[in-house]
């Protein structure tokens, strides 16, 4: 049973490119949320998808967008990149369906580093 | 405004003995807490949960403990180690939202 996948593992971009994370959910799993990991700090939650609509949203900005598949696979899209979006991107997925709450138990990706230069 | 706070950023304790780590909230609307394991280049790991209508839930040598008027919990890890060294993170969710926040973590060294 595969857990939770994502791809690519590591990224180099500048500032003002754009990029797209990828992530595969847990089997069964169908709902999908995206943290922010920066240096010395504690995952920050960027937003959260259910049934391919974004359900709640943390305090980013808009250059962060999301978008959720059929299959439940989801990308988070970086526009206007900036130093300061460097960070280790985590993608967590959960199971509404069966536990009535989204964040009962949320499994984590290995995560993608994004370094921005 | 830091709704979840680990206080101690590191901690280093004997094989065998207890590792006993802390965690503070301040959002009384949380009600579910979680603990996760992270090591370096990997996601971080479900290690133990605790829902806010317990207080004390166990998993094999991993104890969480809730105090719901201190807005408190620990986990405790007996006997601990060295494969216990890790980045450990609490989380919590509740309320309206649906996610998950997070402390800055404790770094855990088990010394053989």
């Amino acid at each position: 049973d595969a857990g939770v996948t994502q791809s690519p593992t590591h990224l180099i971009k500048t500032r003002g490119q754009q990029v797209t994370l990828r992530c595969s959910p847990k089997s069964g799993h169908d709902t999908v949320s995206w943290y922010q990991q920066a240096l010395g700090q504690g995952p920050q939650f960027i937003f959260q998808y259910y049934e391919e609509e974004e359900r709640q949203r943390g305090n980013f900005p808009d250059r962060f967008s999301g978008h959720q598949f059929p299959n439940y696979s989801s990308e988070l899209n970086v526009n206007a990149l900036l130093l300061g979006d460097s960070a280790l991107y985590l993608c967590a997925s959960s199971s509404l369906a069966t536990s009535g709450r989204v964040t009962d138990t949320q499994y984590f990706g290995p995560g993608t580093r994004l370094t921005v230069l | 405004d830091q709704q979840v706070k680990q206080n101690s950023p590191s901690l280093s304790v004997q094989e065998g003995r207890i590792s006993i780590l802390n965690c503070d909230y301040t959002n009384s609307m949380f009600d579910y807490f979680l603990w996760y394991k992270k090591y370096p280049a990997e996601g971080p790991t479900f290690l133990i949960s605790i829902s806010s209508i317990k207080d004390k839930n166990e998993d094999g040598r991993f104890t969480v403990f809730l105090n719901k008027s201190a807005k408190h919990l620990s986990l405790h890890i007996v006997p601990s180690q060295p494969g216990d060294s890790a980045v450990y993170f609490c989380a919590a969710s509740g309320g309206n939202g649906n996610k998950l926040v997070f402390g800055a973590g404790t770094i855990l060294r088990v010394k053989s």
